[in-house]
């Protein structure tokens, strides 16, 4: 059973563009979390989702900041308009019931 | 609201040496705890757990963790160090309300880096 996969590894966007990480669960694993590593703030919860659903964002930047779990097919996280202050890595979490999380490797974004 | 306090932001120790690295919780409900390892560049893996029963958990690679509810503490501890134990460790916690609406998300400490030294 292949782990949790995250993609891109690392991207860099220039100030204003928009980034899309890409995050595919285990293997019969039907939840998703996304957290983000701040240098010197640690890891903070942004957005749980499931099949279609959106169930916590209360994480979330209220504003440029998406997510994503479709019936078929990765979650995605997107950024819009990315500025310096989205420098960090962001890493998925998947699960097969809510209280055991499995992590990706992360993605680390790089904006210039 | 949850809160997690890792104590000591580094540690360094000498191989084979016992280490503990320590955390202490705050929440005003039931909480599951974890602890997690994040060697460099990669993602965090789960080290331990505890859900419920027994509050001494212990990892396959010689760590262990005992939950002490009064304290509100989850140290981990191993008593002798490898070189490969080298990493940095974070403790989280999660409410453990079913069928409330934490849905399993974890609340991390700032982590530990461990450093053993030959």
């Amino acid at each position: 059973n292949a782990g949790v996969m995250q993609n891109p590894r690392h991207l860099v966007r220039r100030r204003g563009q928009e980034a899309r990480l890409r995050c595919s669960p285990m293997k019969g694993h039907s939840h998703v979390y996304w957290y983000r590593q701040l240098p010197e703030e640690g890891l903070k919860f942004m957005v749980y989702l499931q099949k279609e659903n959106i169930i916590d964002e209360s994480g979330m930047p209220k504003e440029r900041f998406s997510a994503e779990f479709p019936k078929e097919g990765p979650s995605i996280l997107r950024i819009q308009q990315v500025v310096r202050g989205d420098s960090a890595a962001y890493f998925c979490a998947s699960s097969p019931y809510i209280y055991e999380q499995y992590f990706g490797p992360g993605t680390r974004l790089t904006v210039t | 609201a949850q809160s997690v306090t890792q104590l000591d932001s580094q540690v360094p120790v000498f191989e084979e040496a016992p280490v503990e690295l320590r955390c202490n919780y705050s929440s005003s409900v039931s909480v599951y705890l974890f602890w997690y390892v994040q060697y460099p560049n990669q993602g965090l893996q789960l080290l331990l757990k505890y859900l419920s029963g027994s509050t001494l958990v212990e990892s396959i690679n010689g760590f262990e963790a005992e939950f002490n509810k009064s304290q509100t503490s989850f140290h981990l501890r191993k008593p002798s160090v490898h070189i490969s134990d080298t990493a940095e460790y974070f403790c989280a916690v999660s409410v453990s309300n079913a069928g409330g609406t934490s849905y399993g998300k974890l609340t991390f400490g700032q982590g530990t880096i461990l450093t053993v030294h030959p």
